[in-house]
């Protein structure tokens, strides 16, 4: 499975945008680029999910670069409960099952 | 609506000991997943199920790793001769469609087992 690079840390204030890269110059074709987070003591959820064009859903924005190897999670206004990691992930079609493969994640601090 | 859940949340055993924990994914859920999450680090994939069928299980770090899903619905990882760096977080997932690329994985709030 193709590779993504991420921050380990990030900060910052409640109420303003977040933007978490994300980079993955391996990616091929077929990957899927996925969110997920994960906040204390509780296991990952999912975030949103994208292949060529932005999408938006009600939780994140998710800008995807023109080349694919790159994208950046936007948090529109961050409150104390984004606080979590969060993990970059490419999804293959020929990953068996669809497994997600995680990294080492950004933890996102916000400050109030 | 049920989530994933998982049992026991908290787990603590005697190096030696055999310990199996249980997955009840949500209903209707095709895949099912297990992972095991060190302290500080992302989860790591363990195996996966189709229904009944374990079609990976390429992650599980040894023989004493054994998972089973025999109706197609609960499932249960057992460690065997458990010993310290078995202590983790196991976490369960389960998935509604096979579409490998885009099925939200619906992850379980894990067990936390601790080996003495």
């Amino acid at each position: 499975d193709a590779k993504t690079t991420q921050p380990n840390s990030m900060e910052s204030n409640e109420e303003e945008p977040v933007h978490l890269p994300c980079n993955h110059s391996t990616i091929s074709g077929t990957d899927y680029i996925h969110w997920y987070r994960q906040l204390p003591s509780q296991g990952p959820e999912y975030v949103i999910h994208g292949l060529t064009s932005n999408v938006n859903n009600r939780m994140a924005s998710l800008a995807i670069a023109e080349d694919r190897k790159s994208s950046t999670l936007i948090l529109h206004r961050a409150t104390l409960r984004d606080a979590a990691v969060y993990y970059c992930i490419l999804r293959s079609t020929y990953n068996q099952g669809g497994k997600l493969i995680f990294g080492q994640g950004t933890e996102l601090s916000v400050k109030p | 609506g049920a989530g994933v859940s998982q049992s026991p949340r908290y787990k603590v055993a005697k190096r030696g000991q055999d310990v199996a924990l249980r997955c009840d994914p949500i209903s209707g859920h095709v895949s099912l997943f297990w992972y095991q999450q060190a302290l500080g680090q992302g989860p790591e994939f363990l195996t996966y199920f189709q229904n009944e069928a374990q079609l990976d299980k390429s992650g599980l770090p040894s023989d004493r790793f054994f998972a089973e899903r025999p109706e197609g619905s609960v499932s249960t990882l057992k460690i065997q001769r458990t010993q310290q760096e078995d202590s983790a977080v196991y976490l369960c997932a389960s998935s509604l469609k096979t579409i490998v690329n885009t099925g939200e994985l619906f992850f379980g709030e894990g067990s936390r087992l601790t080996v003495l």
